[in-house]
């Protein structure tokens, strides 16, 4: 049983570039949570994505933005990417519905701005 | 802002000591949970307890929560070196549907050999 699975693990990019993040979640899970982690500190919430849909977002600009596909799998996207944007991001993928709702997290991709 | 705060923010111990985090909280929660995650890696899910429930146990894991201070704490024994990793606490609110946690900044905890 695969758990979750993200793509690609690290990534350098340049200041003002886009980048596209991958997530698989895990088997029999139909949700799909993103965090960014910056360094030395905890999780923070992007969004979540349910049935294609964002169902939820953070505290986060538009320039973050997000795909969930029929298969469950989800796209993260940052455009005009900024310095502050270095961090990990974590995917993570949960069953909705499910008492309580516990959410799996994959390995997380390492997104360094230069 | 984060919901939950861990303390201490660092924690070194011996291996074979008792290693003990708090976490606190400010607004009423279904359910609280603690992560662990290894050097900047995905985060682990440990435990779970729920609003209605003081104590929790799991191996060497055990989670207290007192809604009415709005604080938790894991206590993990008998510590191992691989137990070295930063825990968070994250606090859990259902709505519309979707269940968010939100999480502090951690504990890193380091145990020597």
């Amino acid at each position: 049983d695969a758990g979750v699975t993200q793509s690609p693990t690290h990534l350098i990019k340049t200041r003002g570039q886009q980048v596209t993040l991958r997530c698989s979640p895990k088997s029999g899970h139909d949700t799909v949570s993103w965090y960014q982690q910056a360094l030395g500190q905890g999780p923070q919430f992007i969004f979540q994505y349910y049935e294609e849909e964002e169902r939820q977002r953070g505290n986060f600009p538009d320039r973050f933005s997000g795909h969930q596909f029929p298969n469950y799998s989800s796209e993260l996207n940052v455009n005009a990417l900024l310095l502050g944007d270095s961090a990990l991001y974590l995917c993570a993928s949960s069953l909705a519905g499910q008492v309580p709702e516990t959410q799996y997290f994959g390995p997380g991709t390492r997104l360094l701005v230069l | 802002s984060q919901q939950g705060e861990e303390d201490p923010q660092a924690l070194s111990i011996q291996e074979g000591e008792n290693a003990t985090m708090n976490c606190s909280y400010k607004t009423s929660i279904n359910n609280l949970q603690w992560y662990r995650q290894n050097s900047g890696r995905g985060l682990v899910h440990l435990i779970l307890i729920r609003s209605n429930e003081r104590e929790k146990h799991s191996g060497r894991l055990r989670v207290t929560l007192d809604t009415s201070k709005k604080s938790s704490s894991l206590l993990i024994t008998a510590s191992r070196a691989a137990d070295t990793a930063s825990y968070f606490c994250a606090t859990g609110w259902a709505s519309g549907g979707s269940y968010i946690p939100t999480f502090g900044r951690g504990t890193s905890l380091i145990v020597h050999p």
